[in-house]
């Protein structure tokens, strides 16, 4: 693994299901976020994560939830998908956490997952 | 919370000409303006990033000002080629105790015409 990936690519969802979606970094950074993108808009944070063992909400949290059991992982599972969250979803993840400013900031983005829930 | 206003939201330009950005932010405790590129059907990738205690960085054909007074930063690509056409983004990261959360703003499509 090179970098960060995201499984999988794309995904066809029946509304009601249950779906992970996967983040993998080898990077060894601390900070990690899932971000959608829905079609011609920009990028809204549903999720973040800090560090190992703690996470935050974004901006679109509700109905996503997130776990951070270790620093390369960060799974966004949506419990029972419902048409609006058609969605691109982007992992990414950045070294950095402790001050703004301080350290490197950029944030890595992965490929994305396109997600399509019917 | 950070609020991040871009514009304009589409913009065409000839190749060859320049193009320019701008972005307003409301946090004044914001201290880092990244820019990143999304081509189509990519990733957002970071093209260039200005700190506050800096008021212009330039890398190559693109630069990136910023206002702290006037809260509101800019990028600017000179001499656009066809490879340029893409959607931009600035971000700023807002009031956290801890944690790099960007707020991006909405995206401006860029296309540069041959």
């Amino acid at each position: 693994i090179a970098g960060i990936t995201q499984a999988p690519t794309s995904q066809i969802l029946a509304a009601g299901r249950r779906m992970t979606l996967r983040c993998t970094q080898d990077m060894r950074h601390n900070a990690m976020y899932w971000y959608r993108q829905d079609l011609g808009l920009g990028l809204r944070l549903i999720h973040y994560s800090n560090t190992a063992g703690t996470t935050g909400k974004g901006e679109v949290p509700d109905g996503y939830s997130v776990s951070r059991a270790n620093t390369d992982d960060f799974p966004l599972t949506l419990a029972s998908a419902v048409p609006s969250q058609t969605s691109v979803y982007f992992c990414a993840s950045s070294d950095s956490y402790v001050l703004v400013g301080q350290g490197e900031n950029e944030q890595f983005f992965g490929p994305g997952t396109r997600l399509t829930v019917l | 919370g950070e609020n991040v206003e871009q514009h304009p939201s589409t913009l065409s330009v000839q190749e060859g000409d320049s193009a320019v950005i701008k972005c307003t932010y409301s946090d004044s405790a914001s201290n880092y303006f990244p820019w990143y590129k999304q081509e189509l059907g990519k990733r957002p990738q970071l093209i260039i990033d200005i700190r506050s205690n800096v008021g212009e960085k330039k890398d190559q054909r693109i630069a990136v000002t910023l206002n702290k007074t006037a809260k509101h930063f800019s990028l600017h690509i000179t001499e656009t080629q066809p490879e340029d056409s893409a959607v931009y983004f600035c971000a700023a990261i807002g009031r956290e105790a801890a944690g790099n959360k960007l707020t991006f703003g909405g995206g401006t499509r860029v296309l540069v015409k041959p």
